[in-house]
């Protein structure tokens, strides 16, 4: 079955620091991928996404490049903010040639926590 | 256009009771797929649902059960609630041949 593999956590960063998180994925044919995000008592925010091989996804600084070589879709910030303190989620839908219709497979989250 | 809603935010139960939670689509999207969010097993699919059928399941048992109304509005029931039952419920609604699914703020569910 599919599934998604995020780095382990909690991520502890002074701000203006880089950041990485790794995600790695299994899935058969071409998934679409996303990172969404959740600040304390909300729901989950679409951060960014990609839909084919080398996509890359981008928005209000971070980015992830699909990587079908390498299963992997890695979200990076070159200067993160205390206001980026979150939990970062890495997600697939399957190929939408199967049946799993409206089924979001998520990996474990990580906790990030910017220090100013 | 208005995002995804969820009524109520935050609800207190105890065990045996059943739950009504209700979400309501963007305006415009006809799937809507609902997901248990727990701190021991992350974020969990329950089921789709589009045009009013359930096209997509997850492992859960029968308690969980849902519907959607012709407006899209969608419901879901838990029965006989459980102490493992207490989570954040969220849904999250998807246009027809879109590939994002955005998420509301979700129901809080307490089972004491």
């Amino acid at each position: 079955g599919n599934s998604v593999t995020q780095m382990e956590g909690p991520v502890t960063l002074s701000e203006e620091a880089f950041l990485t998180i790794n995600c790695t994925y299994t899935a058969t044919g071409y998934p679409s991928l996303f990172w969404y995000v959740q600040y304390p008592g909300e729901g989950l925010q679409l951060l960014l996404k990609a839909t084919k091989a080398d996509d890359k996804g981008s928005n209000k600084g971070f980015e992830a490049t699909y990587r079908k070589e390498t299963t992997s879709f890695h979200l990076e910030k070159g200067s993160v903010q205390v206001s980026d303190s979150a939990v970062y989620f890495c997600a697939l839908e399957p190929d939408p040639g199967g049946t799993s219709y409206g089924k979001l497979t998520f990996g474990q989250g990580t906790i990030l926590t910017v220090h100013p | 256009k208005a995002g995804v809603t969820q009524t109520p935010r935050y609800l207190i139960k105890t065990r045996g009771q059943q739950v009504t939670l209700s979400c309501s689509p963007i305006s415009g999207h006809r799937s809507v797929s609902w997901y248990q969010q727990t701190p021991g097993q992350g974020l969990q699919f329950l089921f789709e649902y589009f045009s009013e059928t359930q096209r997509n399941k997850g492992n859960f048992p029968g308690r969980f059960s849902g519907r959607q109304f012709s407006n899209s509005r969608s419901e879901m029931n838990v029965s006989t609630l459980e102490l493992g039952d207490s989570a954040l419920y969220l849904c999250a609604s998807q246009d027809r041949g879109g590939e994002t699914q955005y998420f509301g703020p979700g129901t809080r569910l307490l089972v004491l």
